[in-house]
């Protein structure tokens, strides 16, 4: 597609349920990024992926917390027993990688997570 | 470590008046920087770009911002504010070499009339 596409774009879950939220990025971009943003705070990291490199997982906030991604494809955002505090909009975006740390990243719209 | 500082949670203009927010950056080796805009429940919009090129970069919708080394600033400006500027802009610093972009906490604009 012409941008990053997130899917839900919305979500309430019950506490203590699991929640998948997917990316698909821009088609030729080897890196994707998952970034989250609770309400009235900035952006935070949560994981890299690039090419078929080990990913760094180094803002992944707890072992609740994991991803995938096929390929240089589709990414899964995992949450797994969700706590109230896990409430935020997680962003998803990619790059292309050449080597520039000057690439554009681009970001998806969102998914909104609400844990009631 | 790399970090961003705006200065500012919440900036008001009156339309017509100039914009300045203001960007600060650390970093231990050249930065690429960035500033973002998001608009209401949407992702974020790339407004321009450092990447060590000229030191006045022009973006969007009449927005520019200049990389300052001396000061380690990147403070992002329009001389004539605009109802539709409403959003919240990010900060975004990327060191040479390194693969992911630290954001500061964002700074909102209001407009009024």
């Amino acid at each position: 597609g012409a941008g990053v596409s997130q899917s839900p774009s919305n979500k309430v879950t019950e506490k203590g349920k699991d929640v998948e939220l997917r990316c698909d990025p821009i088609s030729g971009h080897t890196a994707l990024y998952w970034y989250r943003q609770r309400l009235g705070q900035g952006l935070e990291f949560l994981i890299y992926f690039q090419g078929n490199s080990a990913p760094d997982k180094s803002g992944l906030p707890s072992d609740r917390f994991s991803a995938e991604r096929t390929g240089e494809s589709v990414s899964t955002l995992t949450i797994q027993r969700t706590q109230q505090e896990d409430s935020a909009v997680y962003l998803c975006a990619s790059s292309q990688m050449t080597g520039s740390s000057g690439n554009t990243i681009y970001f998806g719209e969102g998914s909104w997570l609400t844990v009631v | 470590a790399q970090s961003v500082t705006q200065l500012g949670s919440h900036v008001s203009v009156s339309e017509g008046a100039l914009v300045l927010l203001r960007c600060n950056y650390s970093s231990s080796v050249p930065p690429y920087l960035f500033w973002y805009v998001q608009y209401p429940n949407q992702g974020l919009q790339l407004l321009l770009k450092y990447t060590s090129a000229a030191t006045l970069v022009k973006g969007i919708n009449g927005f520019e911002a200049e990389f300052k080394k001396s000061e380690t600033s990147f403070h992002l400006t329009k001389p004539s504010a605009h109802m539709s500027d409403a959003a919240e802009y990010f900060c975004a610093v990327r060191p040479s070499g390194y693969s992911t972009l630290t954001f500061g906490k964002g700074t909102m604009l209001l407009v009024s009339p």
